[in-house]
């Protein structure tokens, strides 16, 4: 089955710096690859996603890029700010409707 | 925001007991989930519906029974608690047409054993 795996477990920085989160997976037939971020005591909520037809994609401050070939893909936050502190987990899935298998997250922090 | 809710919110109880989670969706999707999210926060998936039948079953305990009366509730039942099973858990559902793939999330159970 697929395999996700996510790094760092933890991130800290300082308000207004730039986050990175890195995913790898291991099923060269995932096509799929959302990033739910998960504030403390609330619920998982998607952010971004990317499929596998598309190297990179934008939302604002939020960016997500996918390396077909070396299958990985990373988070990428501009400008963070302190409401950006959360739990950020990574997926990946082979056909609409299969299981999402997700990474195990990444506890960034914000610092102000 | 209750697209997808569940009840209760909180639930504690005795080691042995049997519970249940409810779970409501009214966005019309087809699909539903249940995973289990323990105190190191990774999620894992536990039972998939999709209009009813079930369509993944992941390695879990069957003192846990899912049931989907319809294809807008899924419900967790849990026979003989135990301690390990303390733990939140979130029900998800997604649509089969439209963008089939983005999953939302209830509010979450946490769970908690004595």
């Amino acid at each position: 089955g697929e395999n996700v795996e996510q790094h760092p477990s933890t991130l800290s920085v300082q308000e207004g710096d730039s986050a990175v989160i890195k995913c790898t997976y291991s099923d060269s037939a995932s096509n799929y690859f959302p990033w739910y971020k998960q504030e403390l005591g609330k619920r998982p909520q998607l952010i971004i996603d990317i499929r596998s037809n598309v190297g990179e994609k934008k939302d604002q401050r939020i960016a997500v890029t996918l390396n077909k070939t070396a299958k990985h893909f990373s988070l990428h936050i501009t400008e963070t700010q302190p409401e950006d502190s959360a739990v950020y987990f990574c997926a990946a899935r082979k056909t609409s409707g299969s299981r999402l298998t997700f990474g195990e997250g990444t506890q960034l922090t914000v610092n102000p | 925001d209750t697209a997808v809710s569940q009840t209760p919110k909180y639930l504690v109880t005795q080691m042995g007991n049997d519970k249940s989670i409810k779970c409501e969706q009214n966005l019309g999707h087809d699909t539903m989930y249940w995973y289990k999210q323990d105190s190191k926060k990774f999620l894992k998936i536990m039972f998939s519906y999709n209009n009813k039948e079930l369509i993944i079953n992941e390695t879990v305990p069957n003192r846990f029974s899912p049931k989907s009366p319809d294809k807008a509730h899924l419900n967790l039942h849990i026979n003989s608690l135990e301690l390990g099973d303390s733990a939140v858990y979130f029900c998800a559902s997604s649509a089969r047409q439209g963008r089939p793939d983005t999953q939302y999330f209830g509010p979450g159970t946490r769970l908690t054993v004595l």
